[in-house]
């Protein structure tokens, strides 16, 4: 069964500085997709970045990127220059052949200003 | 455009009271699907459908019943509702066949089963 770990469950950063949060998943598949998602306070789920498995070149959304390093199996989001509103959960989620989205426990991110 | 909508908002039942969470979306997308989150576990597969008539069970789907009689609407029904299912539910949306494509999400229903 495929799997999504996020090991950190809260993180913290000050304000202006760069954070990164962690994802590992287990698969046996080859072609898939991965998504960071990002909650707010307000519970709407808000994409924040996707990568697809077959594309060497790391994602990258503004201020958000990710290292995408598939032989590791892992899938790691960077904020840079944090601001007040990127305090949220953040879930790594993994789609593959089966058009289902299988989502990690989450971490919760606080800014400190 | 009203994306996924989700009504109620809030609802508290008590066990063994029944009621249906209603999620239709205005996108013409083929696929829904329905997620309980739950402190420290993510967000789970309850049930999810790729068309009208056809559904299929997620991960967590005992409790919950499903149906799809059109494009636009996807009611989950709580036959015999449980304390474990205190929960907050969202229904999500998306194009089938483009896996690289977001799903959309509701704003959310936050169940209380006492």
């Amino acid at each position: 069964a495929q799997t999504v770990t996020q090991s950190q469950p809260e993180m913290s950063v000050q304000e202006a500085e760069t954070v990164t949060l962690s994802c590992t998943y287990d698969t046996s598949e080859s072609d898939y997709y991965l998504f960071w998602y990002k909650q707010p306070p307000s519970r709407q789920m808000i994409l924040v970045i996707r990568q697809e498995a077959y594309k060497q070149q790391n994602a990258t959304e503004n201020r958000f990127s990710v290292n995408f390093q598939k032989a590791a199996k892992s899938f790691s989001l960077k904020i840079s220059d944090s601001q007040l509103g990127d305090a949220a959960m953040y879930f790594c989620a993994y789609n593959f052949g089966n058009e289902k989205l299988t989502f990690g426990t989450g971490t919760r991110l606080t800014i400190i200003p | 455009n009203a994306g996924v909508t989700q009504t109620p908002k809030f609802q508290v039942l008590k066990t063994g009271q029944s009621m249906t969470l209603q999620c239709a979306q205005d996108m013409n997308h083929e696929y829904m699907s329905w997620y309980r989150q739950d402190p420290g576990m993510g967000l789970r597969l309850i049930h999810y459908s790729v068309g009208a008539g056809i559904t299929d069970q997620g991960e967590v789907p005992n409790g919950y019943n499903v149906s799809r009689s059109t494009t636009e609407d996807f009611p989950l029904r709580l036959l015999s509702a449980a304390p474990s299912q205190t929960s907050v539910y969202f229904c999500a949306s998306r194009r089938l066949g483009d896996r690289s494509d977001t799903q959309y999400f509701g704003p959310g229903t936050r169940l209380t089963v006492l």
